[in-house]
């Protein structure tokens, strides 16, 4: 079975540059995570999906973050403007609707200059 | 509100064990898992306890109580390529998918 698929794997942009992810999930898996981890923290949940619908999005800063999964398979993540603080890596995770964990990308980090 | 705490960094012996402890308060409670991420690379699924007892999976076992709030990962006979960062996740149950909440990570290095 393939995993969670993202891309690009690395980003550099300078500060108030626009950026998109992008990620393709496990075939299948209904809900949908992105995580921020920042360098030495655990990953923190900007938004959930299920299927193409948001069920939780209360940590995303809205000002600059926006997500949207069509068709309730792909997703992709943007930061428009980013800012220094924004640097990290996002990680992609699919679940099933078994009771089980999420399965990750690789990730994409995300150095803002 | 939502509440994950582990220790920040351990240090074990190869070939010894070592016990990683997370204390979790969440609105609501569907699993606890363990995983295990090394640098620069992704998370990767170690555990999983949704009812109280210990869970014993190879070199890897973790223990849940609900009552206590509490979980703890053992790894047995260590082994250098177990130096990683150890992640304790509550799966929120009042949440349709299942909310993953992380801990911030416990560093953990083996040394010869």
């Amino acid at each position: 079975e393939a995993g969670v698929a993202q891309s690009p794997r690395y980003k550099i942009i300078e500060k108030r540059q626009s950026v998109a992810f992008w990620c393709n999930p496990i075939s299948g898996h209904a809900t949908l995570y992105w995580y921020q981890q920042i360098l030495g923290q655990g990953p923190k949940l900007l938004i959930q999906f299920q299927n193409n619908g948001v069920v939780d999005d209360s940590q995303l800063p809205k000002d600059r973050f926006s997500a949207e999964r069509l068709k309730g398979v792909d997703s992709t993540l943007k930061i428009q403007p980013a800012k220094l603080e924004d640097s990290a890596v996002y990680l992609c995770a699919s679940s099933s609707s078994l009771p089980l964990g999420a399965f990750f990308g690789q990730g994409t980090r995300l150095t803002v200059v | 509100g939502q509440n994950i705490d582990q220790p920040t960094e351990m240090t074990a012996t190869e070939g010894a064990i070592v016990q990683i402890n997370c204390t979790y308060q969440t609105s609501g409670f569907n699993g606890l898992f363990w995983y295990q991420q090394h640098a620069g690379e992704a998370p990767t699924f170690l555990s999983y306890n949704v009812l109280d007892g210990l869970e014993e999976k190879g070199r890897f076992s973790s223990f849940l109580s609900r009552s206590k709030g509490y979980s703890y990962l053992l790894l047995k006979e260590l082994q250098m390529k177990d130096s990683a960062s150890y992640l304790c996740a509550v799966r929120d149950r009042y949440n349709q998918g299942g909310k993953l909440i992380f801990g911030q990570g416990t560093e953990l290095s083996v040394k010869p």
